[in-house]
């Protein structure tokens, strides 16, 4: 496509049920990162994807928190067990000139009540 | 990678140049200077990068300091859409490493 798409985008869930978020990358493009941004605050880094690499995880804030992607293509952030500090805007980008740098996703706004 | 700082926020006159300052004092020799921008509900928006030398294109103008340890954001005909969230980030290009998001700088151009 001709952008980043990331679906839903509104999700509202119960407190202590899982939800699955998707980000579609541009086609051809190697690198997808996931963010976070609560409200009024900046962003968080989850996970990064590079092409078959192993993903860097070093930005999950829990065990709760998961990410696959199936090689350059659809990737999926799962939250198992949501809490309500997981309310926030997730952000998806993906890259495939690293100097230019990403195009972001309008985001998926997850509430947990 | 590098910190930065900016001035939580800022005011321009619409039609009237933004110049949106950045300090990254720390910046290493292979770093390079980002800028984006976050409108309201959207998501961030990449809108120019540079070395060291200036870089212009179709959205504003990079200014890099000779010590590169600041550089500066313009806008020369701020329009009342620029309103938004101004990100600074260096970051080393070709690596997998993420870009660091701060908190920006704030500028609402005033009509």
């Amino acid at each position: 496509g001709a952008g980043v798409s990331q679906s839903p985008s509104n999700k509202v869930t119960e407190k202590g049920k899982d939800v699955e978020l998707r980000c579609d990358p541009i086609s051809g493009h190697t690198a997808l990162y996931w963010y976070r941004q609560r409200l009024g605050q900046g962003l968080e880094f989850l996970i990064y994807f590079q092409g078959n690499s192993a993903p860097d995880k070093s930005g999950l804030p829990s065990d709760r928190f998961s990410a696959e992607r199936t090689g350059e293509s659809v990737s999926t952030l799962t939250i198992q067990r949501t809490q309500q500090e997981d309310s926030a805007v997730y952000l998806c980008a993906s890259s495939s000139d690293r100097g230019r740098g990403y195009t972001f996703g309008s985001g998926t706004r997850l509430t947990v009540v | 990678d590098a910190k930065t700082t900016q001035p939580p926020s800022m005011d321009c006159a619409e039609g009237r140049a933004a110049n949106l300052p950045c300090n990254h004092s720390t910046i290493s020799g292979n770093e390079y200077v980002y800028w984006y921008r976050q409108i309201h509900s959207q998501g961030p928006q990449y809108i120019i990068h540079g070395l060291k030398n200036n870089e212009t294109n179709e959205m504003a103008s990079l200014i890099i300091t000779e010590d590169r340890k600041s550089s500066t954001l313009i806008l020369p005909h701020a329009t009342l859409r620029d309103t938004a969230v101004y990100y600074c980030i260096v970051r080393v290009v070709n690596t997998g490493n993420q870009f660091y998001f701060g908190t920006g700088t704030s500028l609402t151009v005033i009509p």
